[in-house]
């Protein structure tokens, strides 16, 4: 069955930095887009970036753009996201989620999420 | 960006009743040369990540329950519980996927 299990969250001060980690098992990796999305505390849903199977395309919400990278290793089964110069309104929990094989789409499975926590 | 408007933002319904969730788009998320409709909906519970249970506007996912069902076209479009059950109480979104940024309304609450 499809798994999706984050990993990498934490309390960082602001301006500090993050690598969150997304292990995906149950299906055939390379062949789906991925998504991060996040959920403020007690707020609703943003999409935060997609990647494709081959690494490319690759799309960020204007919020992050700059300041987040979306990157996976499909030899891992890996999707990552590097987030840097964090900001309090960053807190959120972080979800990976799979996408579609031909574009990123609507989001069929998603992780249990892993919490981001920006505060001095 | 597209804006997706849902309606109301809470709702509380008696077990067997119907429920009815609204979501309007800023603009049409329909593909002509397709013939589809790019939303979907999704449901969260207390403390868990969303779960997919509507593509396309109206194709259930595997293992939805049939009481479940989506309609509309264009920018407005409906979930409908058919007959609630204690299980439905959830934070429902809309989500449209018809260009980036994907955006999702704001979540309606279901509550009995």
């Amino acid at each position: 069955q499809v798994q999706l299990v984050e990993s990498g969250g934490g309390l960082v001060k602001p301006g500090g930095s993050l690598r969150l980690s997304c292990a995906a098992s149950g299906f055939t990796f390379s062949d789906y887009y991925m998504i991060w999305l996040r959920q403020a505390p007690g707020k609703g849903l943003e999409w935060v970036s997609y990647i494709s199977g081959s690494g490319s395309p690759i799309n960020y919400a204007d919020s992050v753009k700059g300041r987040f990278t979306i990157s996976r290793d499909n030899a891992k089964n890996s999707l990552y996201l590097q987030v840097n110069s964090l900001r309090a309104e960053d807190t959120a929990v972080f979800y990976c989620a799979r996408g579609g094989t031909t574009r990123a789409g609507y989001f069929d499975y998603w992780g249990q999420g892993t919490l981001v926590t920006v505060s001095s | 960006d597209i804006v997706m408007t849902q309606s109301p933002d809470s709702l509380a319904v008696s077990l067997g009743e119907r429920a009815t969730i609204n979501c309007k788009s800023s603009q049409s998320v329909f593909y002509s040369s397709n013939n589809k409709n790019y939303l979907a909906w999704y449901q969260q519970k207390p403390g868990q990540p969303p779960k997919l249970l509507i593509s396309w506007a109206s194709t259930r996912e595997s293992g939805v329950p049939d009481r479940f069902s989506g309609s509309g076209s264009g920018t407005d479009f409906t979930l409908t519980i058919s007959s609630l059950q204690a299980e439905d109480v959830a934070v429902y979104y809309c989500q449209q996927y018809y260009s980036t940024p994907y955006t999702f309304g704001q979540g309606t609450k279901l509550e009995i």
